[in-house]
């Protein structure tokens, strides 16, 4: 079944640095990618998608996107913000019908002033 | 618009004990998910719901987790008895089942500690 590999975490930057996290997938076909992030207490959130390949999502000044030869969904973001600080998590559907997703390991960002 | 609720949001319990979570979706979305976020780790889906019936809970572990969506709204999760191992944060999601249903909307969770 279809099955996604994240980057390790944990990841500490200061503030306006690059963030790179990484994300490889694997699965049938090309379904659509997705980047959910977990801020500290909460549930997560959609933060961007992509539904077909060479998509590039975009949402909050992060973008990701959907490279069928590596098979990739890096996510990326020019300058960091403390508030940007989470737990960050790829995902792609578990294949079939029905809405399933299934989840990376995610990986915790903190961002220091 | 108000989001996924979920209570409660914090659970000690001792093992062999029962719990109870519960789960009020966004209105309007026929799809409920239960996943189980053990510290560390990505959610795991536990059990989907379509409506009220069940889509899946191929990875539930029905000798001892329960769960129902009365009437397509509302959804408990139960576990009797729970075991150390179950401790970990339930979220409860909704979506709206159709083209868009891969966008789920997330609760706060419960995080429950069994010792």
């Amino acid at each position: 079944g279809n099955s996604v590999t994240q980057m390790e975490g944990p990841v500490t930057l200061s503030e306006e640095a690059f963030l790179t996290i990484n994300c490889t997938y694997t699965a049938t076909g090309y379904p659509s990618l997705f980047w959910y992030v977990q801020y500290p207490g909460e549930g997560l959130q959609l933060l961007l998608k992509a539904t077909k390949a060479d998509d590039k999502g975009s949402n909050k000044g992060f973008e990701a996107t959907y490279r069928k030869e590596t098979t990739s969904f890096h996510l990326e973001k020019g300058s960091v913000q403390v508030s940007d600080s989470a737990v960050y998590f790829c995902a792609l559907p578990l294949g079939g019908s029905n809405y399933k997703l299934t989840f990376g390991k995610g990986t915790l960002l903190t961002v220091n002033p | 618009e108000a989001g996924v609720a979920q209570s409660p949001r914090y659970k000690i319990i001792e093992k062999r004990q029962s719990v109870a979570f519960w789960c009020n979706p966004i209105s309007g979305h026929a799809t409920l998910y239960w996943y189980q976020q053990i510290l560390g780790q990505g959610p795991k889906l536990l059990i989907q719901f379509q409506n009220n019936g069940v889509v899946d809970d191929s990875q539930l572990p029905k000798d001892r987790f329960s769960a129902e969506r009365l009437k397509g709204v509302d959804s408990t999760l139960k576990i009797q008895p729970a075991k150390l191992e179950d401790s970990a944060v339930y979220l409860c999601a909704s979506s709206l089942g159709t083209v868009s249903g891969y966008e789920q909307y997330f609760g706060p969770g419960t995080r429950l500690t069994v010792t």
